[in-house]
């Protein structure tokens, strides 16, 4: 089974910390994801990342960034945490095809990291 | 706005009981996929579903998909209390490989 490790699963901090959050999956994955999800709203993306050092803006990119300097591992920073980027956190990864081309896999979740801003 | 919207926000059934969740989506898509979120925890893949599909099974879920009126359906037959979560349909936005989510379905099956 596909695992998908979030560093914290609480998370308290400051206003104008930089914030790291952390996300390792062990299945040679080449997508991954980070969301927050918010009541109402649900899933947004962030940023996702389709190769090692390669990165894309997902829907709500303003106040993060991220960081893949290895395949296995994800990491989104709030660069000076504000109150509004408290959320949780859902990181995922994906086969970038499976073994007939098709793209858009199933995306695997990690149990999320429920950030305070405070 | 989102690409995938579910209905109802919220069902609440008897144990026994089906569920059933419908899913509206805007844009062409090259598949369609349903997850679960129980409380506090990450989503689960629970089926996916191709654009030339309109129908697939997998154990007690059953899911329908109707391209031209941009609609998904997801039925869970015989419900259980474990099956007391929340279930997301998410589209793919075709040519890239993102995801959008829609806010989900709270279902709560009482026993």
């Amino acid at each position: 089974d596909v695992k998908v490790t979030q560093s914290s699963r609480y998370l308290v901090k400051r206003t104008g910390e930089k914030v790291f959050l952390e996300c390792v999956q062990d299945m040679d994955h080449e997508n991954m994801f980070w969301y927050r999800q918010d009541p109402g709203l649900g899933l947004r993306l962030i940023y996702f990342s389709y190769d090692v050092k390669m990165k894309e803006k997902g829907d709500i990119p303003e106040g993060y960034s991220v960081s893949r300097e290895k395949k296995e591992r994800f990491s989104l920073i709030l660069e000076s945490a504000s109150t509004n980027q408290t959320s949780m956190y859902l990181c995922a990864s994906s086969l970038r095809k499976n073994l007939r081309g098709s793209r858009n896999q199933p995306q695997h979740f990690g149990d999320g990291t429920r950030l305070s801003i405070l | 706005s989102q690409q995938g919207e579910e209905d109802p926000q919220a069902l609440s059934i008897q144990e026994g009981e089906n569920a059933t969740m419908n899913c509206s989506y805007k844009t062409s898509i090259n598949n369609l996929q349903w997850y679960r979120q129980n409380s506090g925890r990450g989503l689960v893949h629970l089926i996916l579903i191709r654009s030339n599909e309109r129908e697939k099974h997998s154990g007690r879920l059953r899911v329908t998909l109707d391209t031209s009126k941009k609609s998904s359906s997801l039925l869970i037959t015989a419900s259980r209390a474990a099956d007391t979560a929340s279930y997301f349909c998410a589209t793919d936005a075709s040519g890239t490989y993102k995801y959008i989510f829609g806010t989900g379905t709270r279902l709560k099956v009482l026993a």
